[in-house]
């Protein structure tokens, strides 16, 4: 089945420096893949929806300039959280889905723990 | 707007017993509803969906979920839990202009018991 995959898994940087998660969708194409962020021992928040050759569409509260999504092909779309600091840490997860039809399943990475020191 | 609330933080049930994972819905249009799982320091996995036709619907690991359209509800189910279905669970509703978009719930912490 479809299967998307996030690396790394776990990341652990310095505050002020920048880190890049990457999200990949292995056996089919994908326009359009999301990223979300968890707090610990809370719910899944949408951040952005990463389009393929063209901006990211973040959603309200999210700034831009700290959380640069890079679609560059359609089954790789990257994260990095620029400057991090250490309320940055958190779970990211991205989804991605073979086609945008109504009755489709979305299928998640396995999630990507960052620290920031 | 689309939104699902969990209202329960956390559900305990001893093995062999029935469980009820409570999710609430609202949304402008049709519901399309979604039951995930998560592991400890994983991802989420899906376990069933609801898009249209039968309220009742089956899902992978002997779940199951009534869609109720009068109460808005989604409430996941199984008739027989296992020590190995504890986990964090989200029921997630799409978003009508882009069906790959999700909103979820805050999530249910679902412990089983021996």
């Amino acid at each position: 089945g479809a299967v998307v995959s996030q690396h790394p898994s776990w990341v652990i940087c310095k505050s002020g420096t920048s880190v890049k998660i990457e999200c990949r969708s292995l056996d089919f194409q994908a326009t359009t893949m999301f990223w979300y962020r968890q707090f610990p021992k809370q719910s899944l928040m949408l951040m952005a929806t990463s389009n393929e050759g063209s901006k990211a569409t973040y959603e309200q509260g999210v700034e831009k300039d700290k959380f640069l999504i890079n679609h560059a092909s359609l089954t790789l779309s990257t994260l990095t959280v620029t400057s991090a600091h250490p309320e940055d840490s958190s779970f990211y997860i991205c989804s991605a889905s073979p086609d945008h039809r109504v009755g489709n399943t979305i299928y998640f990475g396995e999630g990507s723990w960052l620290t920031v020191v | 707007a689309q939104s699902v609330a969990q209202p329960e933080d956390q559900v305990n049930v001893a093995e062999g017993n029935p469980l009820t994972v409570k999710c609430t819905y609202s949304v402008s249009g049709n519901p399309y509803l979604f039951w995930y799982v998560q592991y400890p320091n994983r991802g989420l996995q899906f376990l069933l969906k609801y898009i249209t036709g039968d309220n009742l619907v089956k899902g992978s690991y002997g779940f199951e979920a009534e869609f109720n359209k009068s109460q808005t509800s989604f409430h996941l189910k199984k008739p027989s839990a296992l020590v190995s279905d504890s986990a964090l669970y989200f029921c997630a509703v799409r978003d009508i202009a882009n069906f790959n978009k999700f909103y979820f719930g805050s999530g249910t912490k679902l412990n089983v018991k021996p």
